[in-house]
């Protein structure tokens, strides 16, 4: 069974632009989350997404959106980027949406370079 | 706000050493997972903890859920270089909708 797939797997951009991420999640999988990881904050939350819904967000300003397909793909966009934006950015995906038995599994990232 | 802390962040040991990583935090959580990241790579989950006092053994790898739900511990026996990599634990909440907060991670570099 593939893994969960992250595309592209670097991005460079620069400060104003906008840019959008994507998520294939393993065949079944219908709940995918993001996060963002820095070498200073470490790995932070983004958003949760179950059946096209977003189930649960974390604390990142409007400009991090995202969305996700009937097929469960999922993107996220970021929108007028700041340096702070560098960053790895992951995905995971899990059967049903996040729970204390339930395991999700992580893609490899995207890592997005921002000057 | 809930925090995971992780200490220490970095550490480096010959081949054959013991060690072992904390995760401390003065929130309950529900559950508490153990991951490594290698380079270029997502988090793999290690393991997952559920019961206050709980310990699970993968093979010379240890854990341990406090009694209290607010801490665990890694422990390592006879690290080989194939351990090395980035160790994060995240606990998560049972309040309303789950989410997953992860601590800052510890960098473990094992040296033959």
């Amino acid at each position: 069974k593939a893994g969960v797939t992250q595309t592209p797997r670097y991005l460079i951009k620069t400060r104003g632009q906008q840019v959008t991420l994507s998520c294939s999640p393993i065949s079944g999988h219908r709940s995918v989350s993001w996060y963002q990881q820095t070498p200073g904050q470490g790995l932070q939350f983004l958003f949760e997404y179950f059946s096209e819904t977003q189930r649960n967000k974390g604390n990142f300003p409007g400009r991090f959106s995202g969305r996700q397909f009937s097929n469960s793909r999922s993107e996220m966009n970021v929108s007028t980027l700041e340096l702070g934006d560098s960053a790895l950015y992951l995905c995971a995906s899990s059967l049903v949406p996040r729970g204390s038995t339930d395991t999700q599994y992580f893609g490899p990232g995207t890592r997005l370079t921002v000057l | 706000t809930q925090l995971l802390e992780q200490s220490p962040q970095f550490l480096s040991i010959q081949e054959g050493e013991n060690l072992t990583v904390y995760c401390n935090s003065s929130s309950v959580f529900s559950s508490l997972q153990w991951y490594r990241q290698e380079p270029g790579e997502g988090p793999v989950l290690l393991v997952t903890v559920v019961t206050g006092g709980e310990v699970k053994k993968l093979k010379r790898l240890t854990f341990q859920f406090g009694d209290a739900r607010k801490d665990s511990s890694l422990h390592i026996t006879a690290a080989q270089p194939g351990d090395t990599g980035l160790y994060l634990c995240a606990g998560e909440n049972s309040g309303g909708y789950n989410k997953l907060i992860f601590g800052a991670g510890t960098r473990l570099a094992v040296h033959p």
